[in-house]
């Protein structure tokens, strides 16, 4: 089974407009973490947001929130007032529960190509 | 700059050869993963190190190896190359927090 789905192949969003990226995960572990990286056309992978198992609220960096539904297991990315720089592929990922010293890898998700328009 | 460095950032070599590719962690962190990105199979784990021992395992081929060295920094040798071996492959550490795992820029590999 798929440790994370991200179900949107590709969105479009207008220019200063909010979007949702969808996020599902599959875990048995209480304790777990949640991330959201950016890659744009560059390559490069950018951290976005991190949100804990534990944390009651959901975590917002700037533009950024996830809105955590942990019943759901879900972990859906909010972008605010998008903008045309915002026009990246997105892929959400997990950190299962720490098992001895040291961090786990993440696993990730297929991403969503996000498209602002002008 | 991320902190985290990889080089070469773009490598072509041709079928059957090998190659390394190296990777500097973000200064303190004693954990280094290497991903492989390939457009038909996203984001693939393959290999964990934490201060000098393997600590996890992903999907990494037999052809495929890694190391990570007393300076931390860590080598990932492709061998035996085949044109699907053609992706880019990250690396990222972290330290002992739950979250803040940093990415490098990546090695883009053709194999022709």
């Amino acid at each position: 089974a798929q440790k994370i789905t991200q179900t949107q192949p590709g969105m479009f969003v207008q220019e200063k407009e909010a979007v949702t990226l969808d996020c599902t995960y599959d875990t048995s572990d209480q304790s777990y973490g949640l991330f959201w990286y950016k890659q744009p056309s560059s390559g490069e992978m950018i951290f976005l947001i991190y949100q804990g198992s534990y944390d009651e609220q959901n975590a917002t960096e700037g533009r950024y929130s996830l809105n955590f539904q942990k019943a759901r297991k879900s972990a859906n990315l909010v972008i605010s007032a998008s903008q045309l720089g915002d026009s990246a592929m997105y892929f959400c990922a997990m950190r299962e529960g720490l098992r001895g010293t040291g961090a786990n890898n993440l696993f990730f998700g297929t991403g969503t190509r996000l498209t602002v328009i002008p | 700059d991320s902190g985290v460095t990889q080089t070469p950032k773009h490598l072509i070599t041709a079928t059957g050869q090998r190659v390394t590719l190296r990777c500097s962690p973000r200064s303190g962190d004693l954990s280094v993963y290497w991903y492989q990105q390939s457009l038909d199979q996203g984001l693939q784990f393959l290999i964990q190190y934490y201060n000098g021992e393997e600590r996890a395992k992903g999907n990494i081929l037999e052809r495929f190896s890694a190391q990570q060295f007393p300076d931390l920094h860590s080598e990932l040798n492709l061998s035996s190359l085949e044109l699907g071996d053609s992706a880019l492959y990250f690396c990222a550490s972290s330290g002992r927090q739950e979250y803040g795992y940093t990415f490098g820029s990546g090695t883009r590999l053709t194999v022709v």
